[in-house]
Parts: C-alpha cells; structure tokens; sequence
C-alpha cells in the first residue's frame, strides 16, 4: 500500500520568512496529493491540492509543487504569519471509486512573531 | 452547511468500558471517513464508507472496534472493551464520494481518553 513521509517533524520559522514543507510518497500511481492544516483543537481542512498532471499550483501566499519522477511534493508558504503556526498533513491518493487519502504522520509549523 | 458533526467532543471512561463515538455527515456526502489520531502514529484511517456501505475496514485495529452507518446521516464508532491504547482523538471525515478523488471535510474530533 501506499506509504507517506514528512520531514522534518517539526519548523520554526521567523515571521515573514518562507517556510517549506515536504513529503515523500511510494506509490507511483499516486496522483492526487492534498495539504490539510489542522489547528489546535480543530479538525484538519483542505488549504490546497495537486493533480498529477501539473507540477504547481499556487493561492495566494501557498504553493504546491510536484515531483513525480522523484515521487515527492512540496508546500510552500511565503509571507509567513503566526497564523499560519499548526499541523500540516501532507496525503495521497490513486483515482479511482472510493478513493482513500494516505496521510503522513504531519508537521509542526510554528512562526514566531 | 454545519459541516461535519461530531459527539462528544471529550470522553473520559475507564477501561473495560463500552464507548461510542457519533458522527454526521455533510448533508448530500456519499462517502465518510473515520481516522484515528496519536502522537506516535498520526492520523490512521480506520474504516470508510460509501453510499453507507463500508467499503475498507483493513485500518480496525482488532475486534473490539466497530463501526456502522445506518443510514446516510448518521455514523458510530464503536469500542468494546475500551482499553487505555485506545485513547486518542477519533475524527470522523465526509466527502462528495466522486470517482476522483475529492476533498474530505473534517469534524472537530472526539478527544476519548480511557482511564
């Protein structure tokens, strides 16, 4: 089955700066990859995907890239703010009915102001 | 939309219990998720369902676990006997269910701990 990683488990960054976020998955038929931000005390919520059949997609201050050769993704968040301090969830998917995520075990972002 | 609901939000019992966790879906979502999240482990899934059918229960960590969907709306999670592993927070998640992938929507967790 499928297998998702995050490194590194935690990121501390300087508000203002750029944080970057990445995943590495093993399935090569993969090709859905959404990022998911969960906020303490709170469920996880979509901030952006990717499809396989682009290798970036932006809104706004975030980003994804993708890498499928190298079978990983990355999220970008520039113009830090301590808003932007959670858990974010990197997951993958195969298309297909009754398609389920593979979720990595998350990041800690903080941003210190 | 109220989105994703869930009950309890917290649930303090003691081992050898029976707990059960309820969750309704958005309204009109086909599929629902049920995760479980740890420190160690992050967010496993459990069991999903689709058209209240459950599809993959390969994630059940053993038979004292238990899930149903009786009808479109509504959803439990059921441990018997609870044990002191058990304690995490349980997520219950919905989604359209469209051949693509599509993005699930969260509910805000039940925080189980078994004493």
């Amino acid at each position: 089955g499928e297998n998702v990683e995050q490194h590194p488990s935690t990121l501390s960054v300087q508000e203002g700066d750029s944080a970057v976020i990445k995943c590495t998955y093993s399935d090569s038929a993969s090709n859905y990859f959404p990022w998911y931000k969960q906020e303490l005390g709170k469920g996880s919520q979509l901030i952006i995907d990717i499809r396989s059949n682009v290798g970036e997609k932006k809104d706004q201050r975030i980003a994804v890239t993708l890498n499928k050769t190298a079978k990983h993704f990355s999220l970008h968040i520039t113009e830090t703010q301590p808003e932007d301090s959670a858990v974010y969830f990197c997951a993958a998917s195969i298309s297909g009915a009754n398609s389920k995520l593979t979720f990595g075990k998350g990041i800690t972002l903080s941003v210190r102001p | 939309d109220a989105g994703v609901i869930q009950s309890p939000r917290h649930e303090v019992t003691e081992m050898g219990q029976e707990v059960t966790l309820r969750c309704k879906p958005i309204s009109g979502h086909n599929s629902l998720f049920w995760y479980r999240q740890t420190m160690m482990r992050g967010l496993e899934l459990l069991i999903y369902f689709n058209n209240n059918v459950p599809i993959d229960d390969s994630g059940m960590p053993e038979d004292r676990f238990s899930a149903k969907m009786p009808n479109a709306s509504f959803s439990t999670l059921k441990i018997q006997p609870s044990e002191p592993r058990d304690s995490a927070v349980y997520f219950c998640a919905s989604s359209r269910g469209t051949p693509q992938p599509d993005t699930q929507y969260f509910g805000p967790g039940t925080r189980l701990t078994v004493l």
